[in-house]
């Protein structure tokens, strides 16, 4: 069976570094790509990058030199780090698994909640 | 980046109505077009890959099409497990980008 499952802070302060972690089972990341979606007030849903089945990645220029994205095959993890966090990065961040063929996101974990509060 | 505009934004449609929502791509994708449905409190889930194709387990009432650069889902009989919010996404190129989405009700 399939699953995603992203655990974080729930509470950061401005300007300080996020760090989330994708755990999945049921599937091989060497497999998958693997993305990271996040939602907010503010935009709605909007794609932040991927990161290979064979390890590179990909990043929303958007996001510009603020995150990255790295793995843990062994423990079958995948983590988002993005620092210099605003307010308006408040939202909800999930990780996805992408079917190559379509580039279709088949599986979704159920998404951390994150505020941006001081 | 590549622009998907997607409409209406919000919908209201009756029971066993045919519904259709389009997404409108700012340039050539392809099939890289997928549709997902969110419903409160809950992660997207996909409905339609490579335009037209339908996930596994996803009702065949539900259905997707192209015609050149516009993309549109369709529900041909609604019902009431239907309602929530439907995005288009682009996958042809980095970023990949998501429509804004169509939130769809009950009437």
């Amino acid at each position: 069976q399939v699953q995603l499952k992203e655990t974080g802070p729930g509470l950061v302060q401005p300007t300080q570094t996020l760090s989330i972690t994708c755990t999945v089972s049921g599937f091989s990341l060497t497999s998958y790509y693997m993305q990271w979606v996040r939602q907010t007030p503010g935009k709605g849903l909007e794609w932040m990058g991927f990161i290979r089945s064979g390890g590179s990645t990909e990043y929303n220029s958007e996001f510009k030199s603020r995150l990255s994205i790295s793995r843990d095959t062994s423990k079958n993890q995948v983590f988002l780090k993005m620092n210099s966090l605003k307010t308006e990065d408040t939202g909800v961040y999930y990780c996805a698994r992408e079917e190559q063929l379509y580039a279709a996101m088949d599986a979704w974990g159920q998404g951390a909640s994150v505020t941006v509060s001081s | 980046d590549i622009q998907m505009t997607q409409s209406p934004a919000s919908l209201s449609a009756s029971l066993e109505e045919i519904v259709t929502i389009t997404c409108q791509a700012s340039q050539d994708i392809g099939n890289w077009l997928a549709w997902y449905q969110q419903k409160p409190g809950k992660s997207p889930q996909l409905l339609i890959y490579g335009a037209t194709s339908l996930a596994d387990g996803v009702p065949s009432r539900f259905s997707g099409s192209r015609s050149g650069t516009q993309y549109s889902l369709k529900i041909s009989r609604l019902q009431v497990e239907d309602i929530g919010i439907y995005y288009c996404l682009q996958a042809y190129s980095a970023p990949y980008t998501f429509g804004a989405g169509t939130k769809l009700e009950l009437k």
